[in-house]
Formats: C-alpha cells, structure tokens, sequence
C-alpha cells in the first residue's frame, strides 16, 4: 500500500524567509510524484510532476527536488500570497490511483 | 479556457437522502476522476471514468457511484447520506492518454453538508 507523510504539518514564516516542505513516500514503483497548493475552500492547484531521483523542476519562488524516499519542496524569500497548504502524492505503477498526503499549511506573515 | 466546472457549489442534504454532484472536465480532457476530501485531510480517491467507463474504484462503499456522458462531463451519485459523507467532493480532469492522472487539474470542488 502506498503510503506518503508530510512534515510539518503547520508552518509559520515570515516574509522573505526561505524554507523546505518534507514529503516522504512508499511505493511499490513510483510512476510520479505531484505537488500541488490549496487555498482553503477551493480544489487543488497543480504545480509540479516529479518522475525520477533527482530530478528537480522550479517555478516562481517554488523548486520540487525527488529523491528516492522523500520530496522537497523548496520555497525561496516566501510573500504572504504563498500562504496555502501544500499537498504531495505519489502513484505507483500499475494503477491510477494518487494516495495524497494530508498537506503542510504554510502561513506568511508580512 | 474555462477549467474544470462543477455544481453546485454547496449543497445541504439530511441522512438518508441522495445527492448528485455534476463535473464538466477541461477542454480535451477525456478522463474525469472524483475525490473526498474531509476536513484536514487530503483528497481521497472514489473512482475514475475513461470513455464512459468506471477505470477504477478506491476504497469507497457501493452507495458511491458515478456516470461519464459521451462529452466527457461526469456525475457523482451517493445514496443514503451519513453524517460522514460531509466533505469536499473534488472532480479533476487529464488526458487518458497519460496513464489519467500524470496531469491533472481540478475543479472547485462542491461542499456537501450532511445534516
């Protein structure tokens, strides 16, 4: 069974101040694994699709690295507009069933 | 482009009644899938649908059901309400020809309250 954890589970940060999301993974051959952001009350924002150790991809003040355990995603000189939770989730081979992880909140304060 | 659609937006309904949840997918998107997503938690997978198809099912009861329209858009159905049944139900569409869910965007999701 697929299993993936997300730390921590709350983050405060003030503004400009960089930080890593952790999301570690159990798989049985991973087919990719995703990031997205949510703002409270509305569905999922997809930002990143990882498929590979090593392989890192960027975007704005957001980078996603993959290893084979674990998922970083990198927020650099975070802005308040960056407050969400960030989900992670994995698919393994054969199925087409995401198993998400129960998010990190992410505050910025100005 | 409009995105992923669904309706209604809220929806409150007591124990033991039905409930239908619509999904239009974005534009080439032939692959719709549908999640419950409980307060604090992350989305958990119900089924998926490919060319008017049930793909495949996740761990949800019978009383869960769903239906693909010829033009791709979707519908979610669940009989007999419960009180855990309230939660965020999210529709997200991708290609099929990715495998279904390399890239998938979702919709706003409809916020079902079950009284």
């Amino acid at each position: 069974e697929d299993q993936v954890t997300q730390s921590p589970e709350a983050l405060r940060l003030q503004e400009g101040e960089s930080s890593s999301l952790n999301c570690s993974y159990t798989v049985s051959g991973l087919r990719g694994l995703f990031w997205y952001r949510q703002d409270p009350g509305k569905g999922p924002e997809f930002l990143f699709t990882l498929y590979s150790a090593g392989e890192e991809k960027e975007k704005e003040r957001l980078k996603a690295t993959l290893t084979k355990k674990e998922s970083f995603l990198h927020i650099t000189a975070p802005k308040p507009e960056d407050s969400a939770t960030y989900l992670c989730a994995v698919r393994s081979g054969g199925s087409y069933i995401p198993t998400f992880g129960r998010g990190t909140s992410l505050i910025v304060h100005p | 482009d409009a995105g992923v659609t669904q309706s209604p937006t809220h929806l409150i309904k007591t124990r033991g009644q039905q409930v239908t949840l619509r999904c239009s997918p974005k534009s080439g998107h032939d692959t719709v899938s549908w999640y419950q997503q409980a307060l604090g938690q992350g989305p958990q997978f119900i089924f998926q649908y490919y060319e008017e198809e049930e793909r495949q099912r996740g761990n949800f009861p019978d009383r869960f059901s769903g239906h693909q329209f010829p033009n791709y858009s979707s519908e979610l159905n669940v009989n007999a309400l419960l009180l855990g049944d309230s939660a965020l139900y999210l529709c997200a569409s991708s290609p099929g020809t990715a495998g279904g869910t390399d890239t998938q965007y979702f919709g706003p999701g409809t916020r079902l309250t079950v009284l």
